[in-house]
């Protein structure tokens, strides 16, 4: 029972075509993260919702854009992709309350044409 | 700010030993939380355990234990009886309390290789 869900699993676009990834959850989790990987690396936050509070990282590009319609929806855009952001995209979530742990979904790898 | 190490870029064993994945960390607050999570190479992030740094007894999960050590700021991680499906990339994390986000600090994660 996937509980966190990424669309596609795998995602080609061209150079500066702009391209959607989407994430849903059944948990109802208050808050919801995006992150970068590149190969052999750790994740990379690039924002995060609280509620619908959203919250950038300092260093994320504004190529990387987000919306959050409601509580099971979040969105990734990235506006005009570059070689560079290839990598597999994670969205994870969390309920707010205690000290539970982020639940992943399987991740969108971005491939760049 | 906090910072996560694992030492180890790989490791092997063989399978039905145990094995012990390194973490330090590094924060002033006296309120944190480490987590560790298994990615395998089709990309999920698997939650595996969670520490809390008031709790007073080691994390366990089944075959997962954490060797928590506070005074050396160390989080270790030990698998018991490996198998094959242990094969992955390993991460630990740190939560930093920040407002409601509880962002997560990863370390550079350990690459682990069960062998026959």
């Amino acid at each position: 029972d996937a509980m966190v869900i990424q669309n596609p699993r795998y995602q080609v676009t061209q150079f500066g075509k702009p391209v959607t990834l989407s994430c849903s959850q059944t948990l109802n989790h208050n808050v919801m993260y995006w992150y970068q990987q590149k190969s052999s690396q750790a994740p990379k936050l690039l924002f995060h919702y609280y509620d619908k509070d959203f919250n950038n990282e300092a260093d994320t590009p504004d190529n990387f854009q987000s919306r959050r319609p409601n509580t099971s929806f979040c969105f990734l855009d990235i506006r005009s992709p570059g070689l560079g952001d290839a990598a597999m995209y994670l969205c994870a979530t969390r309920d707010r309350v205690g000290n539970q742990p982020q639940h992943f979904g399987d991740g969108t790898r971005l491939s760049i044409l | 700010a906090q910072k996560i190490t694992q030492t180890q870029p790989g490791m092997f064993v063989q399978e039905k030993e145990a094995v012990t994945l390194d973490c330090t960390y590094d924060t002033s607050d006296p309120s944190y939380g480490l987590f560790w999570y298994k990615q395998p190479s089709s990309g999920e992030m698997i939650f595996l355990i969670y520490q809390g740094s008031y709790d007073q007894q080691n994390a366990t999960e089944g075959r997962y234990s954490l060797n928590f050590q506070k005074a050396r700021k160390s989080a270790n991680l030990v698998i018991s009886a490996s198998q094959l499906g242990d094969s992955a990339m390993y991460f630990c994390a740190m939560r930093e309390p920040t407002g409601g986000g509880n962002k997560l600090t990863f370390g550079t994660g350990t690459q682990l290789k069960v062998e026959l």
